[in-house]
């Protein structure tokens, strides 16, 4: 099956830094997703995302649908941003959404 | 849209006994997934529901789980009996139909923090 590999796995930023994840796919995708899993374990969905870019405040996120990968920027962090950020995809059949093991991202004030 | 609606938010229960999760999905979403998420597993798919018909069960761990979807705002999973493995927290999601070609994004409930002692 389809492989969803993300990094770095963990990343300790001071406040006010940038930051950029990576998600990379083995296989060709119809829907890209990034989700932010808050530290009450919400799911967030950031971004629907299969390919080009997307800006919401100071998050952005890019996906090259045939190169396989997405990245997922945070620009100015913020402690509220601290969490686990997860990319998941959608095979080209089926329904099914297939999840990264994450970034674990701490925003240190 | 108060979004995909899962109860209860936490139980705890003893092994043996019979837990029933529920989920409402967005209304007009065709299609309805079950998740698990363990630290040694990460997000796993258990089940997904189209039109309130079951098309993949592969992910369901053995023959103690089993869901329903009697109709399109609910659904149900049960596991009986429970083991302490079971312990996770279970996520309920909804999306647009998939069947059409056109794709769009899940949404996820609050999940269901499941604990078997």
């Amino acid at each position: 099956g389809i492989q969803v590999e993300q990094s770095p796995p963990d990343l300790i930023l001071q406040e006010g830094a940038n930051s950029t994840l990576r998600c990379n796919f083995s296989d060709s995708v119809n829907n890209l997703q990034w989700f932010h899993q808050n530290p009450w374990g919400q799911l967030i969905n950031l971004f629907y995302i299969p390919s080009g870019t997307k800006q919401n405040g100071r998050l952005s996120a890019t996906t090259v649908a045939t190169e396989r990968y997405s990245l997922l920027y945070i620009s100015s962090s913020q402690t509220t941003d601290s969490g686990v950020y997860f990319c998941a995809v959608r095979w080209n059949q089926g329904g099914k959404l297939i999840f990264g093991q994450g970034t674990e991202l701490s925003v240190k004030p | 849209d108060a979004g995909v609606i899962q109860s209860p938010r936490h139980e705890v229960t003893e092994m043996g006994q019979e837990v029933t999760l529920r989920c409402k999905p967005i209304s007009g979403h065709n299609s309805l997934f079950w998740y698990r998420q363990t630290m040694m597993r990460g997000l796993e798919l258990l089940i997904y529901f189209n039109n309130n018909v079951p098309i993949d069960d592969s992910g369901m761990p053995e023959d103690r789980f089993s869901a329903k979807m009697p109709n399109a705002s609910f659904s149900t999973l049960k596991i009986q009996p429970s083991e302490p493995r079971d312990s996770a927290v279970y996520f309920c999601a909804s999306s647009p139909n998939i069947g059409t070609g056109e794709h769009y994004g899940y949404t996820f409930g609050s999940g269901t923090r499941l604990t078997v002692v």
